[in-house]
């Protein structure tokens, strides 16, 4: 069964610093979404993304985020200046239409870690 | 979107059924209901959505009361893989954007 694919599985950084998490979503699907999820708290929304654009964000993705599908099969995001509070596990997830009875399909997760 | 509210946990033995509740009295009426749940340290994994008919699939089944005020996911054969958080999500027919994930359910199995 296709599958949503993430690297890295763990990523420390020094604050400050940038970082990109990737994505692999399954072939055939045209929604793409970053979701983050900090320890012991609920999973949050950051941002959608479909046909080259940014479709909805969230009040979380502020100006230090960024999301490009450089090719046609990575989706990647990128926090510019890592702070201490960017510290969270980090799901993508794609889905194939807009139809609502669609469901999405999430990876395991980028555990990121801002020392 | 619409709010739902579920219970913070809920305890089942192996091999026995478990009923999840979810409330939500200001679903509007094109609202689709979804569950997803989630694996300890693993994302989101889709199990089941409906609209007004009651639903099943491998992993649950769907009952949907007839105001569709509320929902109970089925769990048929509780276990231990299924002990996981469970949320209860709505979403608009016209909204092909975030899942708004709430607090859920974490579902501990006994053996």
């Amino acid at each position: 069964e296709p599958e949503v694919t993430q690297t890295p599985s763990h990523q420390v950084t020094q604050m400050g610093q940038e970082v990109i998490l990737r994505c692999v979503p399954i072939s055939n699907h045209l929604y793409f979404y970053w979701y983050r999820q900090i320890l012991g708290q609920k999973v949050e929304f950051l941002v959608s993304f479909y046909n080259n654009e940014i479709s909805e964000k969230s009040e979380i993705f502020d100006d230090q985020f960024s999301v490009e599908r450089p090719d046609g099969s990575n989706f990647t995001l990128k926090i510019r200046s890592t702070k201490l509070e960017d510290s969270a596990m980090y799901f993508c997830a794609s889905r194939k239409t807009r139809s609502s009875t669609d469901t999405q399909y999430f990876g395991p997760g980028t555990r990121l870690t801002v020392l | 979107d619409a709010k739902t509210t579920q219970p913070n946990s809920m305890e089942s033995n192996e091999e026995e059924p478990v009923h999840l509740p979810c409330n939500h009295s200001t679903i509007s009426g094109t609202d689709y209901i979804h569950w997803y749940r989630q694996l300890p340290s693993q994302g989101p994994e889709y199990v089941i959505h409906g609209l007004t008919s009651n639903v099943n699939n491998r992993m649950a089944s769907l009952a949907i009361a007839e105001d569709r005020k509320s929902s109970t996911l089925i769990l048929h054969r509780a276990t231990l893989r299924d002990a996981a958080v469970y949320y209860c999500i709505l979403r608009p027919s016209n909204s092909g954007y975030a899942l708004n994930f709430g607090k859920g359910t974490s579902l501990l199995v006994t053996p």
